[in-house]
Parts: structure tokens; sequence; C-alpha cells
């Protein structure tokens, strides 16, 4: 069974500040989501990181992804307020010919003004 | 661009009552997803359908079902609600099964009363 671990699960930093979320999991998978949520609203696609070694920028948002570590890390640097949200992780798990996403526990992030 | 469309946006059901959600993926997508996430939770993956066909199934109940139509759109059903079914609900789309990605719809949110 895959399983993805976040962490840290809850995250408050001052603006300005970087810091980086980890997403492990337990399965071979080459392929890793990560996806933004605010409260009660839909799951906004963040990237899409599909080999070893594939590192995609967004703003303030870097992703990168280890597949031989199994290990992918979101890093936000100078966060501002408008980053506060729920990140997710996910992994696209392809076994025996299925494909759906496991995502992580979550990540809440509150960057404090 | 085309986005996933879900509806309705909220629903309330009395316990024991049954509901239909509905999902319309993006064009040309080829691959259909429902999840289910509960409060302060990650999503769980229910059900898919790949070309029509049920293509994997997860922690769906059994007082569940879903199909996809011809059109590609799909619906859950959901029968005999309990208070624990009160979740919000996605459906997700993609196409090649996740090479692009995966897009996820505004969500229903179902509350069981």
């Amino acid at each position: 069974e895959l399983k993805v671990e976040q962490n840290p699960l809850f995250l408050s930093m001052q603006e300005g500040k970087n810091y980086t979320i980890y997403c492990n999991y337990s399965t071979t998978s080459d392929r890793l989501y990560w996806y933004r949520q605010d409260p009660g609203k839909s799951l906004e696609s963040l990237f899409v990181l599909l080999s070893n070694g594939a590192v995609k920028q967004e703003g303030r948002l870097m992703a990168s992804l280890d597949t031989k570590a199994r290990l992918s890390t979101l890093h936000i640097t100078a966060a501002v307020h408008d980053l506060s949200a729920t990140y997710f992780c996910a992994v696209d798990y392809s076994g025996a010919g299925s494909y759906q996403l496991t995502f992580g526990k979550g990540t809440k992030l509150s960057v404090i003004p | 661009a085309a986005g996933v469309i879900q509806s309705p946006r909220h629903l309330i059901k009395e316990k024991r009552e049954t509901a239909t959600l509905k999902c319309y993926p993006i064009p040309r997508h080829d691959t259909v997803y429902w999840y289910q996430q509960g409060p302060g939770q990650d999503p769980q993956f229910l059900i898919s359908f790949y070309e029509k066909m049920q293509s994997d199934k997860g922690s769906i109940p059994d007082r569940f079902s879903a199909q996809q139509f011809s059109d590609y759109h799909s619906e859950l059903n959901m029968s005999s609600l309990e208070l624990g079914d009160s979740a919000l609900y996605f459906c997700a789309s993609s196409l090649g099964r996740g090479l692009a990605g995966y897009t996820f719809g505004s969500g229903t949110r179902l509350t069981v009363v």
C-alpha cells in the first residue's frame, strides 16, 4: 500500500522567511504532484513533477523530486500572506495497472505579517 | 480554458436519503476520478473511469455507485446517506492517466442532517 507522508503538518511562518515542506512516499513512482487548497475550495494544481531530478519554480514556490530517495520538497521563498493555504503532495500510484492519486495529509501554512 | 464542472455546488440531504452528484470532465480527457474529502482531511480516492469503463476502486462504500456516460460525464450516486458522508466530493479528470496532471473540479459540498 502506498503511503505518502508530509511534514510538517502545520507551519506558521513570518512574512519574508523561507521554509521547506517535505513529502516522502513509500513505493516507486516517477510522478508527484503538488496542490494548493484554500478553505472549502478546490485543489489547485501547482506543480507536476514527472522525473527524477525535476525542479519547477513558480513565483515564490519551488518544487523538486528525488525518486531515488522517494522525496519531494516544496520550498517557499520570502513568504507572503497570500501563500497561506493547505498544501498537499500527491503521488500517482500505478500499481497493478490502476491509476489514482494518493495524497499526503497536507501542510497547513499560515504566513503571519 | 474549460475546466471540470461539478454540480450541484452544495447539497443538503437528510439521513437515509439519496444524492446524485454530477461531473463534466475537461473535453478530450479520457479518465474521471472521484474523491471524498472530510473536514480537515486529505482527499480519499473513491473510484475512477477510463474511457467509460470502471478503472479502479478505492474506499468507496457499497452504498455508493458511479458510472460514466457516453458523453464522458460521470455521476456519483449515494444512497442511504449517513451523517459521516458529509464531505466535499471532488471530481477530477486527466488525459493519458495523469501525465499532464489531474484537474479538479470545484467540488460538491454534501451535508447530511
